[in-house]
């Protein structure tokens, strides 16, 4: 089945401490996104990528760091400057240009607890 | 620049009730629209879309919403509710083309009443 895997399902992490959190998916989607959930905020944009090698900065960045070497993945990695990293980490993939609408498909999500 | 308001925080709906969740957007030109559920814990799944044509949509578990452009709304409607629909609804939408991002609301949280 085709999807999106996101790994691992909780995290626990020591202030000071970087953190990478794992998003593949194998839908052949050229764009991936990253968001950050709270509790009352909605989805925020941390980052997205459109192609390969090639990632923006969404809203909220500060603290965090991407890469895309392969068109499957997209990990994120919640560095020790990022204030507050405690919430729920959403990825997400679309088909890019092709499809003008750009519908988004979900992981299910990374929790992130800093102790 | 876009923007989603979803007015309700939180709406709770007895068992087989109709059930209609409001969101309202900011766009000059006529925007892509869609509804996303969200079950405690878990990512979102995608209910419908609008991005052209017949104004009313119809998507899956029994939802629709209707496109109303006079009243730059995109409601969600269920002509009854089921316990297993008790979820955390995002409205969301983009301009389309080149522009990737989607520009979400801040939820809708659901509970079904017995």
């Amino acid at each position: 089945d085709g999807g999106i895997t996101q790994s691992p399902k909780y995290l626990f992490r020591k202030e000071g401490q970087n953190v990478t959190l794992s998003c593949e998916q194998n839908l052949n989607h050229d764009a991936m996104y990253w968001y950050r959930q709270d509790p009352g905020q909605g989805l925020r944009l941390i980052y997205y990528s459109q192609i390969v090698n090639d990632f923006q900065k969404g809203d909220i960045a500060e603290g965090y760091s991407v890469s895309r070497e392969k068109k499957e993945s997209f990990p994120l990695t919640v560095t020790s400057a990022q204030k507050n990293p405690t919430a729920f980490y959403l990825c997400a993939s679309s088909m890019g240009q092709v499809v003008r609408y750009n519908e988004q498909f979900f992981g299910p999500g990374t929790r992130l607890t800093v102790l | 620049a876009q923007s989603v308001t979803q007015p309700d925080i939180h709406i709770t709906v007895s068992e087989g009730a109709s059930l209609e969740l409001r969101c309202n957007y900011s766009y000059g030109a006529t925007p892509y629209l869609f509804w996303y559920v969200q079950s405690p814990g878990q990512g979102l799944q995608l209910l419908l879309k609008y991005f052209s044509g017949d104004t009313l949509v119809q998507g899956i578990k029994g939802f629709e919403a209707e496109f109303k452009r006079s009243q730059s709304s995109f409601n969600l409607r269920k002509p009854s509710v089921h316990w297993s629909d008790a979820a955390e609804y995002f409205c969301a939408t983009n301009s389309g083309g080149s522009n990737y991002k989607l520009t979400f609301g801040k939820g809708t949280l659901l509970t079904v009443n017995p």
